[in-house]
C-alpha cells in the first residue's frame, strides 16, 4: 500500500533556529499534501495544503511567514518551522493524497515531535 | 472550528469487551473516515464510509452513518489490549474539491487485559 515517510521523527533545537521536516511518499506519486499540528491531547489542525510546483494554501491563521512550505516534485513536501520559539513546539503530521483522488486516499506519515528550548 | 466531535472523549474497557464511538458532524460531507492513533505516532486509516452508505464493516469494525442526524459510529467488537490508542472521525466536506479532512477532537481508548 501507499506509504509516507515523515523525517525527523523527533528534533530538539534551540529558540530562533529554523527546522526542516520532510514528507515523502514513497511508491506513489502525490500532488497533494497537508501538513497538520496537533498539541498534546488535542485534535489534528490542518496548516496547509501543499500542491506540487504551486504555492501552499494556507489555513486562517497559519503565518505562511513562520511555517514554509516547499512541495517541489511529487514525492516531496518540506515544512519550515522559520525561527522557531517555545510555543511552537508541537507534533507535526504530514499526509498525502494519492493521485486517485477519490477521497478516500490518505496516507499519514508517523509525525515528527518538535521541541523548542 | 471542529468539524467533528467525538463522544465520549475517554472510554475504559476491559478486553473482550465493545467499544462503541461516535462522531457528530456540522455540515454535509462526501465521506466519513475514521482513524486511528497510538500515542505519539502518525494516524492509521481504519474505515471509510461514503455519504451514500449506511453502515460498513471491517474486521472487528463496523461503522455506521446517519447523514440525517449528521451523526456516525464507531462499534470496536471483542476488544483487545492492543486496541488502545485515540480514535479519530474526520469528515470530507462536499463541495471541497479532492476534501480537506477536518478531524473530531478524538475518543482516547483505553482496554485493560
Amino acid at each position: 500500500g501507499a506509504v509516507v515517510s515523515q523525517h525527523p521523527s523527533w528534533v530538539i533545537c534551540k529558540s530562533g533556529t529554523s527546522v526542516k521536516i520532510e514528507c515523502r511518499s514513497l511508491d506513489f506519486q502525490a500532488t497533494t499534501m497537508f501538513w497538520y499540528r496537533q498539541f498534546p491531547k488535542q485534535s489534528l489542525m490542518l496548516m496547509a495544503t501543499s500542491n506540487e510546483g504551486s504555492k501552499a494554501t494556507y489555513e486562517q491563521g497559519v503565518e505562511k511567514d513562520k511555517f514554509l512550505i516547499n512541495h517541489a516534485s511529487l514525492t516531496l513536501s518540506t515544512l519550515t518551522v522559520t525561527s522557531a520559539h517555545p510555543e511552537d513546539s508541537s507534533f507535526y503530521i504530514c499526509s498525502a493524497l494519492s493521485p486517485t483522488g477519490r477521497g478516500d486516499g490518505y496516507t499519514f506519515g508517523s509525525g515528527t515531535r518538535l521541541t523548542v528550548v | 472550528s471542529q468539524q467533528g466531535e467525538e463522544d465520549p472523549q475517554a472510554l475504559s474497557i476491559q478486553e473482550g469487551e465493545n467499544a462503541t464511538m461516535n462522531c457528530s458532524y456540522k455540515t454535509s460531507i462526501n465521506n466519513l473516515q475514521w482513524y486511528r492513533q497510538n500515542s505519539g505516532r502518525g494516524l492509521v486509516h481504519l474505515i471509510l464510509i461514503r455519504s451514500n452508505e449506511r453502515e460498513k464493516h471491517s474486521g472487528r469494525l463496523r461503522v455506521t452513518l446517519d447523514t440525517s442526524k449528521k451523526s456516525s459510529s464507531l462499534l470496536i467488537t471483542a476488544s483487545r489490549a492492543a486496541d488502545t490508542a485515540s480514535y479519530f472521525c474526520a469528515t470530507g466536506e462536499v463541495g471541497s474539491g479532492y476534501s480537506t479532512l477536518t478531524f473530531g477532537k478524538g475518543t482516547m481508548l483505553l482496554v485493560s487485559p
